[in-house]
């Protein structure tokens, strides 16, 4: 059982564009959702992360979208950049010894 | 640079053999893992150490052994490679992992076919 559903698989967008990823979640114990950006032959590294007291957080041109009773959050990349283009994942956790549950994946190209 | 060092970068491996891929990290950090990351598949936890002497499994488990003698050291092993066991691996650490904030620093992967 997938704990955490993402989409779309892949995505291009155009430069200057709206990049929009969307994840969903079964367990409403989560309480911890980050998104990870991995560049190619790269490890993942964090890019934000969210609280589900909060439905919005914006860093420069990336916000977290939190929809509590829809159980589901999106990653918004404003005016979007060839220097985005990766692999996005979403990511969930709740308190106490439990590792972050991973997302599949989202492979963004954002073309000139 | 303070980070996860793992090694090696890439190998190639018949199958039945064993491998020890190597996990290194200089944070102090207590919590380590092991990911495995396929396309398609995303990244999927294999084993976990939430402190030294401690270990426990992930989603995918199977064939693999991992040990936490001390806060370092996070070696995965594979005691009879198969190829299905052909995957890039992340090593990956956090400072804690009570809170559920867990902020992971991840190597820079190991690369492993096994033919």
């Amino acid at each position: 059982q997938q704990q955490v559903k993402q989409s779309p698989q892949s995505l291009i967008v155009q430069k200057g564009g709206i990049s929009i990823i969307n994840c969903a979640y079964e367990n409403t114990a989560f309480d911890y959702f980050p998104w990870y950006q991995q560049f190619p032959g790269k490890g993942p590294a964090l890019l934000i992360a969210i609280r589900p007291d909060v439905s919005e957080k914006k860093e420069g041109r990336f916000t977290i979208s939190f929809n509590k009773s829809a159980k589901q959050f999106s990653l918004h990349i404003m005016d979007s950049q060839p220097g985005d283009s990766a692999t996005y994942f979403c990511a969930a956790s709740k308190a106490g010894n439990t590792p972050l549950v991973f997302g599949k994946g989202t492979r963004l190209s954002v073309i000139a | 640079t303070a980070g996860i060092t793992q090694a090696p970068t890439s190998q190639i491996l018949a199958a039945g053999r064993s491998m020890t891929l190597r996990c290194t990290q200089d944070m102090r950090h207590n919590a380590m893992y092991w990911y495995r990351q396929d396309l398609g598949l995303g990244l999927r936890l294999i084993h976990y150490s939430n402190t030294a002497g401690t270990t426990g499994k992930g989603e995918v488990p199977d064939g693999y052994s991992v040990s936490r003698a001390n806060t370092d050291d996070f070696p995965l092993t594979l005691a009879s490679a198969v190829p299905s066991q052909t995957s890039v691996y992340f090593c990956a650490s956090s400072r804690d992992s009570i809170s559920g904030a867990n902020v992971l620093t991840f190597g820079a992967g190991s690369r492993l076919t096994v033919l």
